[in-house]
């Protein structure tokens, strides 16, 4: 089964500041990954997706995310933040023959105006 | 267009007596997923349907856990005899079912407290 870590609980940066949050999976094999974003009292929300192609894949509202595989991450990256990133961020894989996504326990982030 | 919808969208219970939770998926989806989101568990995964049949139950918790779906539409999941550990947000994704690539469009979640 596959797992997957974020390592930050919790970050708060200004506005304009730029943005990186830490995925990490366990599994041998080849795997799909994905980061979800919760905003404040909606439901979650695809942000981008990889399985496979270029390792840098960008998403909605100017985030992006690199697959390295010999490091087993997926990071989040957005060069400059707005206070309307105030959310809570998941990273989740799958295998490839299979349907259930494993998530991370998610990042806050708080982006202060 | 129409989004996942859930009801209720809070359900609030006592210990020992049984709960039904609504998922109503995207017209056309044909996978459908549970999923709990629960303080210091995280999310998880409880049960995938593909049309009316689930090819995969191992997220279910315990044998109080069960899941239907109908005219590969609409899902119900019951909860019987709760316990206070069931108290948690019940979510409920549909994907257009044909790949795991598919992105999951989850619903607002039903948050469900055990007394």
């Amino acid at each position: 089964a596959q797992s997957v870590s974020q390592h930050n609980h919790h970050v708060i940066l200004s506005e304009a500041a730029s943005l990186e949050l830490g995925c990490n999976y366990s599994y041998g094999g080849t795997v799909n990954l994905f980061w979800y974003v919760q905003y404040p009292g909606q439901h979650l929300q695809l942000l981008l997706k990889y399985f496979s192609g270029d390792p840098l894949v960008k998403g909605i509202k100017g985030f992006e995310a690199e697959f390295i595989k010999s490091k087993f991450s997926f990071n989040l990256r957005k060069p400059s933040v707005q206070w309307s990133d105030t959310a809570e961020y998941f990273c989740a894989v799958n295998a490839p023959n299979d349907y259930k996504l494993s998530f991370g326990a998610g990042t806050t982030v708080t982006v202060r105006a | 267009g129409a989004g996942v919808s859930q009801s209720p969208s809070n359900k609030v219970t006592e210990k020992g007596k049984d709960v039904e939770l609504r998922c109503d998926p995207i017209s056309g989806h044909t996978a459908l997923y549970w999923y709990r989101q629960s303080l210091g568990q995280g999310l998880e995964f409880l049960i995938y349907f593909q049309g009316n049949s689930a090819p995969d139950k191992s997220g279910l918790p315990s044998d109080r856990f069960s899941a239907e779906r109908t005219g590969g539409s609409v899902s119900t999941l019951t909860i019987q005899r709760t316990q206070q550990e069931d108290s948690a947000v019940y979510l409920c994704a549909s994907s257009l079912g044909g790949a795991v690539t598919d992105t999951q469009y989850f619903g607002p979640g039903t948050r469900l407290t055990v007394l």
